[in-house]
């Protein structure tokens, strides 16, 4: 376990479906990232939630819908998705911004929630 | 703007046999360089990091990189390839915001 849990490991849901991937880190960090892994694609950056605030969003699809309740919780709403949104949805979480902290640790992942659309 | 290439996306060596995954990279900034492993159905865990001071980095699994600043280079190495060592790889700048290359494939032959 590195920290970051995921939840569910796999799910397979319908084009008409709705469903919601659930990211949870207890590390104390304040920054949570969603990412998209397809396969021979680069990892995708789709969100970035900042002490709950979302900072950004690079042109994700709205049938993707991002949700950050508390630094603590980061949730994936998903709706009416495509076949080609099949892949694998890392979460990760950092610490970002922080007084006197210098240099980035990186980011700690989940182990992901891989997607199959049907 | 920053970016990041790793030459070869698929490597094999045999076990026993010198690891060497190329990494370079651009940025506006001072880079911080970090590398990445994702075994199968897993996520990315940190292998190691530049920061700054000695530009020989050692990590996890006896893997290290070294930071050539004259190269925009980062390549990952290890003595000893192992069996479990077969994984993703991925090399991460941070300049402005992270950014991950495409990866590189290892497989480890017996």
């Amino acid at each position: 376990e590195t920290g970051v849990t995921q939840t569910p490991r796999h799910l397979v849901m319908g084009m008409t479906n709705k469903k919601s991937l659930k990211c949870e880190q207890h590390l104390g960090h304040n920054a949570m990232y969603w990412y998209k892994q397809s396969a021979k694609k680069p990892l995708e950056l789709m969100f970035v939630y900042n002490f709950k605030e979302q900072t950004e969003n690079n042109s994700v699809p709205s049938r993707f819908s991002p949700e950050c309740p508390n630094s603590s919780h980061l949730f994936l709403h998903l709706h009416t998705l495509q076949p080609e949104d099949s892949a694998l949805y890392l979460c990760a979480s950092s610490l970002q911004g922080v007084q006197n902290k210098k240099y980035p640790d990186g980011y700690t992942f989940g182990s992901g929630t891989r997607l199959t659309v049907v | 703007a920053q970016s990041v290439t790793q030459l070869g996306s698929h490597v094999s060596v045999s076990e026993g046999a010198l690891v060497l995954l190329r990494c370079n990279y651009s940025s506006s900034v001072p880079p911080y360089l970090f590398w990445y492993v994702q075994y199968p159905n897993q996520g990315l865990q940190l292998l190691l990091k530049y920061t700054t001071g000695a530009t020989l980095v050692k990590g996890i699994n006896g893997f290290e990189a070294e930071f050539k600043k004259s190269e925009t280079s980062f390549h990952l190495t290890k003595p000893s390839a192992h069996m479990s060592d077969a994984a993703e790889y991925f090399c991460a700048v941070y300049g402005q915001n992270f950014v991950f290359g495409p990866g590189t494939r290892l497989s480890v032959l017996p």
